[in-house]
Formats: structure tokens, C-alpha cells, sequence
């Protein structure tokens, strides 16, 4: 069975942390997305990648920051989380040429 | 530019009632449209999609239309049930794999 799948479901930091969200994906997609979804704004792409240790920036990439080095493995770096980075964290990926995106089942991340 | 635009929530309907959830688009080009579903606590999952104008997507008896005249794509069930209770998003994709989605419907089935 496909599957995207993240580290971590639930994670609760503090004010200043560095926070790693790791996503690894097992359908050799090319292609790797980080969302973010809050209540009443649906998805927002913060960063996506089209290849190893290629990234591109999305709707709102301030504050993160991204890493590929294995075409299977995509993660989202928060340097400094803030209060205001509370919120659902949504990895995808998708095979190219307008596929269907494959999502994993989300971090939702707490920053006091 | 590209985007999608979806009926606001929160929609509450009895059982066996039947379900309409708007949505249109805005693109360039030739998109792929969607439907994705969100059920408590897990991500998003595909529900039905379309790749060309007049295809009908279906499934779990869910079902759409890429109306290109219209540019719309909206989702429609004959008949509810609890278990569809959900938030469901629509969305397009365009030339590049670049995702657009709606801000998502969310959708309460009562007994």
C-alpha cells in the first residue's frame, strides 16, 4: 500500500526551538510538498521540490525552511518557531505531470 | 492567475439528504480538478477526480462534472450518511504540478 508518511502527529514546543517535521514517501515520486492548514485559510503550500536537493519557495515560506536529500525524504524546518506557526502540517507528493497528490496524515504542532 | 473557490461551511444535513458542495475555478491552460476529503484527525484523501471538460468523476457515490462553460466542478451525493460527515476540499492542478486547493467544506450528517 502507497504511503506518505510523517514523523510525528502531534508535537508540542516552545517559543524559540528549532523544529524538525520529517516526511518519507515510498511511491518514488519526484515530487514533495509541505503544506500547512489552518481553519478557514484550506492549504497553504509553504515549500515543494521537484528534485534531490532542489526546492522551491511556496504561497508562504517565511519562517521555514526546507531540506531533500533523498529523493524519499522531505523535511520542513522551522529555525525559531513562533506562536503563530501553530498549526496542522501537511506533507504530500505526487508522481509528475498533474497526478493525484498523495498526503500523509498530518503534524499538528503546538508552539507556546 | 489560478484558483479555486468552494462553498462556505459549515453544512449540517439529516441522513439520506442530498448533498450539494459548490465549487469553481479560475485557470490557464488545461487543469485537472478534484475532490479531496478530510475525515477527523487524518490527512487528506482522494475522493474522485477529472482530467478533461465533461468527464464525470465518481466514487462512494459521490460524484462531479468538469463543466468547462461554467469552469465549475461541484460535488453531489443522492444521499447522505453519518459517515460521510467530513471536511471536503476541492482543488485543480495546472501544467508544472503546481496544487490549488479550496479552503474546504465542512460537511456534519446527523442521525
Amino acid at each position: 500500500d502507497v504511503k506518505v508518511t510523517q514523523s510525528s502527529r502531534y508535537l508540542v514546543k516552545r517559543t524559540g526551538e528549532k523544529v524538525f517535521l520529517e516526511c518519507v514517501q515510498d511511491m518514488d515520486h519526484e515530487n514533495m510538498f509541505w503544506y500547512r492548514q489552518d481553519p478557514g485559510l484550506g492549504l497553504r503550500l509553504i515549500y515543494f521540490s521537484y528534485d534531490v536537493k532542489m526546492k522551491e519557495k511556496g504561497d508562504i515560506p517565511e519562517g521555514y525552511s526546507v531540506s531533500r536529500e533523498k529523493k524519499e525524504r522531505f523535511s520542513l524546518i522551522l529555525e525559531s518557531a513562533s506562536t503563530n506557526q501553530t498549526s496542522m502540517y501537511l506533507c504530500a507528493s505526487t508522481r509528475g505531470n498533474a497526478g493525484e497528490l498523495f498526503f500523509g496524515e498530518g503534524s499538528r504542532l503546538t508552539v507556546l | 492567475g489560478n484558483s479555486v473557490t468552494q462553498m462556505e461551511g459549515p453544512v449540517t444535513l439529516s441522513e439520506e439528504a442530498f448533498l450539494t458542495i459548490n465549487c469553481t475555478y479560475t485557470a490557464t491552460g488545461y487543469p485537472s480538478l478534484f475532490w479531496y476529503v478530510q475525515y477527523p484527525g487524518e490527512g487528506l484523501q482522494l475522493l474522485l477526480k477529472a482530467t478533461k471538460a465533461d468527464d464525470k468523476g465518481s466514487n462512494k457515490g459521490f460524484e462531479a462534472t468538469y463543466r468547462k462553460e461554467t469552469t465549475s466542478f461541484h460535488l453531489e451525493k443522492g444521499s447522505v450518511q453519518v459517515s460521510d460527515s467530513a471536511v471536503y476540499f476541492c482543488a485543480l492542478s495546472a501544467w508544472g504540478n503546481q496544487f490549488y486547493f479550496g479552503t474546504g467544506t465542512s460537511l456534519t450528517v446527523i442521525p
